[in-house]
């Protein structure tokens, strides 16, 4: 079955380490997104790509990067580690860009930076 | 801008009640609507959607319709169950907005025997 995986499932680190969160789907889909979960505010984005060297800054894309050099993956990096970062990071992707159309969420990272 | 609200909570009731979830949203354009949950350490999962005025989305015994008039969403359930504990999600996506999704903050819900 198609499915979207991210890895790590848990992830600590320390303020200022550079960490990269994976994210990989088999649903061959164009769209990919990242979210940041937090208390009281909802699933805010991160970054998103609608294809194969196409990345785009999201609502709160400060300290963080993505690259999109096929379709499966879309890896996450912060560049230099914050304890505001620490999160719930969510993954998803669809397959129609340019109407709304629904998204599929990998299971999530929860990451703490100390 | 484009936002959603949701009412805050947590919801908590008794199995078989009825559940209502509200939720608001502010657009430019003509928004199509969604409900997402996520149960416990999980990630989230489309629930029911609707893309036009007064379209009425379902699933697993939930409903919600999309009135314009009041740009509303409210979500509707008749008898909730102790499986229907977790967060819920209204969410908003602009058409021609590249299917980025604006989510409301969420409703914990809470079912009890």
């Amino acid at each position: 079955d198609a499915e979207i995986t991210q890895s790590p499932r848990h992830k600590i680190t320390e303020t200022g380490r550079q960490v990269t969160l994976a994210c990989h789907q088999t649903w061959n889909h164009n769209n990919m997104f990242w979210y940041r979960q937090d208390l009281g505010h909802g699933l805010r984005l991160i970054h998103y790509s609608y294809g194969v060297q196409d990345t785009n800054k999201g609502e709160v894309s400060d300290g963080y990067s993505v690259s999109r050099s096929n379709t499966e993956d879309l890896p996450l990096t912060l560049e230099s580690a914050a304890s505001s970062q620490t999160s719930v990071y969510f993954c998803a992707s669809s397959v129609i860009a340019g109407r709304p159309d629904t998204q599929y969420f990998g299971p999530g990272t929860r990451l703490t930076v100390l | 801008g484009n936002s959603v609200t949701q009412m805050e909570g947590p919801v908590t009731l008794s199995e078989e009640a009825f559940l209502t979830i509200n939720c608001t949203y502010t657009a430019t354009g003509y928004p199509s609507l969604f409900w997402y949950v996520q149960y416990p350490g999980e990630g989230l999962q489309l629930l029911l959607k609707a893309t036009k005025a007064d379209d009425k989305g379902s699933n697993k015994g939930f409903e919600a319709t999309y009135r314009k008039e009041t740009t509303s969403f409210h979500l509707e359930k008749g008898s909730v169950q102790v499986s229907d504990s977790a967060v819920y999600f209204c969410a908003l996506a602009i058409s021609g907005g590249y299917n980025k999704l604006i989510f409301g903050a969420g409703t914990r819900l809470a079912v009890h025997p």
